[in-house]
């Protein structure tokens, strides 16, 4: 079975330009998660998805960030603009329902974000 | 005071030993409890999954939450070189869906051969 996907695994840009991170997640799995882990650092949640709904996106700095989950399978994570602090891993994570006790998370390799 | 503690680490100790690997946290909400281990460079992968208070034992991983004391430990036996990462406490509470996870800030480890 395909773990969860990420793309780009790398990327640099230019402080004020745009970036866009792809996720796709195992199939079958409804729920889908965007984290942030900056160098030394857990995980902390940005947004999370229950197919194309999103349900928790309390986290997320939504002046330069923006996600979307169109059909309810593959996200995307945008920053427009970025900023120097934005420099970190975004993770992607999936989950089969987001309704059993025992759901777990899987998680993808991550986009290492360097903003110079 | 952030709502999960973990000391960073690193933690460096002979190949064999056993290690002990510890998290705090302060929101009794938290139900479920979990350990992921993540290498350079990759997402983190998980490790063990426990309910509520208790022991559960998986090979040479042990984890044990103490709900009381909001204290949670990894123990992992016969330590081997390739256990060098960096091990991540996580928990969430349970709210009818699946929250995301709030993790440690990870506890690096050292196996030295």
């Amino acid at each position: 079975e395909a773990g969860v996907v990420q793309s780009p695994r790398y990327k640099i840009i230019e402080k004020k330009q745009p970036v866009a991170f792809w996720c796709n997640p195992i199939s079958g799995h409804n729920t889908l998660y965007w984290y942030l882990q900056n160098l030394g650092q857990g995980p902390e949640l940005l947004i999370r998805y229950e197919n194309e709904e999103a349900v928790d996106d309390s986290q997320l700095p939504k002046d330069r960030f923006s996600a979307e989950r169109l059909k309810g399978v593959d996200s995307t994570l945008k920053i427009q603009p970025a900023e120097l602090g934005d420099s970190a891993v975004y993770l992607c994570a999936s989950s089969p329902s987001g309704q059993g006790i025992s759901d777990t998370q899987y998680f993808g390799p991550g986009t290492r974000l360097t903003v110079l | 005071q952030k709502e999960v503690e973990q000391d960073p680490g690193p933690l460096s100790v002979p190949e064999g030993a056993i290690v002990s690997l510890n998290c705090t946290y302060s929101n009794s909400a938290f139900q479920y409890f979990m350990w992921y281990r993540q290498y350079s460079r990759k997402g983190p992968e998980l490790l063990m999954y426990t309910y509520s208070s208790g022991n559960k034992e998986d090979g040479r991983f042990t984890a044990q939450v103490d709900k009381s004391s909001k204290y949670i430990s990894l123990f992992i036996r016969d330590s081997q070189p390739s256990d060098s990462a960096t091990y991540l406490c996580a928990m969430r509470g349970f709210g009818g869906g699946a929250d995301g996870l709030t993790f440690g800030k990870g506890t690096h480890l050292i196996i030295q051969p």
